[in-house]
């Protein structure tokens, strides 16, 4: 079955930096790759997407690459604000339409 | 808010009590999910349930048991609970089984087993 792994589990960047959470996945079949935003108090929420049939899709200065040779997709995370401090899982969606979850990146910015 | 609602928000009890989560969601979904988050663990599916029908069972202790009593509701009833069951449960919901990949998430109840 899938697998996702994600890294850092941890990451604290300076606000106005980059931010980039990778994760990579074990069923080559796997099509659709979310990222979701947990904050305190909160359920996840869902902030970008990914099918396997693009390569890259931005959203603001949101941004999730895909490589399916590698199998592997990234968040990426322009001019840190505050607000984005939070919790981010990846996931992907195996043959039984599930969502198989990273174990999830806290990202702290840094004032 | 998502149009999720979990109802209690923040729960604890003894291993010999019996308590039920509820989730309702406002979103005229057909699936809804039961999921358990440990800390720095990934989501665990635990129920999946489609039309009111339960599709997955993902090798949850029967003590743990689901009701779907129609596509708006969902309960999570629990009973002789252990200490390692104390987690963050959420429920979940979306528009349809098979489609409509965006999962809407309540925000959990906090579960204390004593």
């Amino acid at each position: 079955g899938e697998n996702v792994e994600q890294h850092p589990s941890t990451l604290s960047v300076q606000e106005g930096d980059s931010a980039v959470i990778k994760c990579t996945y074990s069923d080559s079949a796997s099509n659709y790759f979310p990222w979701y935003k947990q904050e305190l108090g909160k359920g996840p929420q869902l902030i970008i997407d990914i099918r396997s049939n693009v390569g890259e899709k931005k959203d603001q200065r949101i941004a999730v690459t895909l490589n399916k040779t590698a199998k592997h997709f990234s968040l990426h995370i322009t001019e840190t604000q505050p607000e984005d401090s939070a919790v981010y899982f990846c996931a992907a969606k195996d043959s039984n339409y599930q969502l198989i979850w990273g174990a999830g990146t806290k990202l702290i910015i840094k004032p | 808010e998502t149009g999720v609602t979990q109802t209690p928000r923040h729960l604890v009890m003894g291993m010999t009590n019996k308590k039920s989560l509820k989730c309702e969601q406002h979103l005229g979904h057909n699936a809804m999910y039961w999921y358990k988050q440990s800390a720095k663990k990934p989501l665990e599916l635990m129920f999946v349930y489609n039309f009111k029908e339960q599709t997955e069972n993902n090798s949850v202790p029967s003590r743990f048991s689901p009701e779907c009593p129609n596509s708006s509701h969902l309960f999570l009833h629990l009973h002789t609970l252990q200490p390692e069951d104390s987690a963050l449960y959420l429920c979940a919901s979306r528009a349809e089984y098979n489609s409509g990949d965006t999962q809407y998430f309540g925000p959990g109840t906090r579960l204390t087993v004593l």
